[in-house]
């Protein structure tokens, strides 16, 4: 079994400002992947970042990186000089690569404030 | 554009009827999925096909049948639509299990 929990279900930040959006994932495989998705207002579900459970270096997109601690089981989006573009839904999930069932959690409403 | 595609964008419709979802991807991956998103936006996976086989299913009603005609499509037929089917379905398609998927831009159906 695979589970995915995101603990803030809505978050305000300012303009230019970093964010870090938290997400921890519990899983009995040892061979995973964790993954980041945004949803803007629009509806659409836009991948953003993609980390494996045997990468040794956190994985950075642009302005995304992911802040990857395995023995806590965390996988942080960090998003640096945030922009008003970025106001969303984001979502974390995990893939075991055993079933290669892709498990959301509830997201994490983004409101960036100008 | 090389993109995960479906049709129709919205489908409203009554209770009671049998309605279909298309989706076509055309870069090539061998694994499509389809995912159901709530009110709550809860995004659940309903069924996974790799190259025409499949793999997942999800608890998900018999009236829900997914089919696919080749690994470029995977279609989902729902019958007998229920007020609860409404929902955000999205497909998704990945170059391999366990890859990050790409998605579609999703079908907002409404049963009335």
């Amino acid at each position: 079994a695979q589970k995915i929990t995101q603990t803030q279900p809505g978050m305000f930040v300012q303009e230019k400002e970093a964010v870090t959006l938290d997400c921890t994932y519990d899983t009995s495989d040892p061979s995973y992947g964790l993954f980041w998705y945004k949803q803007p207002s629009s509806g659409e579900m836009i991948f953003l970042i993609y980390q494996g459970s045997y990468d040794q270096q956190n994985a950075t997109e642009g302005r995304y990186s992911l802040n990857f601690q395995k023995a806590r089981k965390s996988a942080n989006l960090v998003i640096s000089a945030s922009q008003l573009g970025d106001s969303a839904m984001y979502f974390c999930a995990v893939s075991n690569f055993g079933n290669e069932k892709l498990t959301f959690g509830t997201g994490t409403r983004l409101t960036i404030i100008p | 554009d090389t993109a995960v595609s479906q049709t129709p964008k919205y489908l409203v419709t009554q209770m009671g009827n049998d309605k279909s979802i298309k989706c076509e991807q055309n870069l090539g991956h061998d694994t499509m999925y389809w995912y159901k998103q709530d009110s709550k936006k809860f995004l659940k996976i309903m069924f996974s096909y790799n190259n025409k086989e499949l793999i997942i299913n999800e608890t998900v009603p018999n009236r829900f049948s997914p089919k696919s005609p080749d690994k470029a499509h995977l279609n989902l037929h729902i019958n007998s639509l229920e007020l609860g089917d409404s929902a955000v379905y999205f497909c998704a398609s990945s170059q391999d299990r366990g890859m990050p998927e790409l998605f579609g831009q999703g079908t907002r159906l409404t049963v009335v």
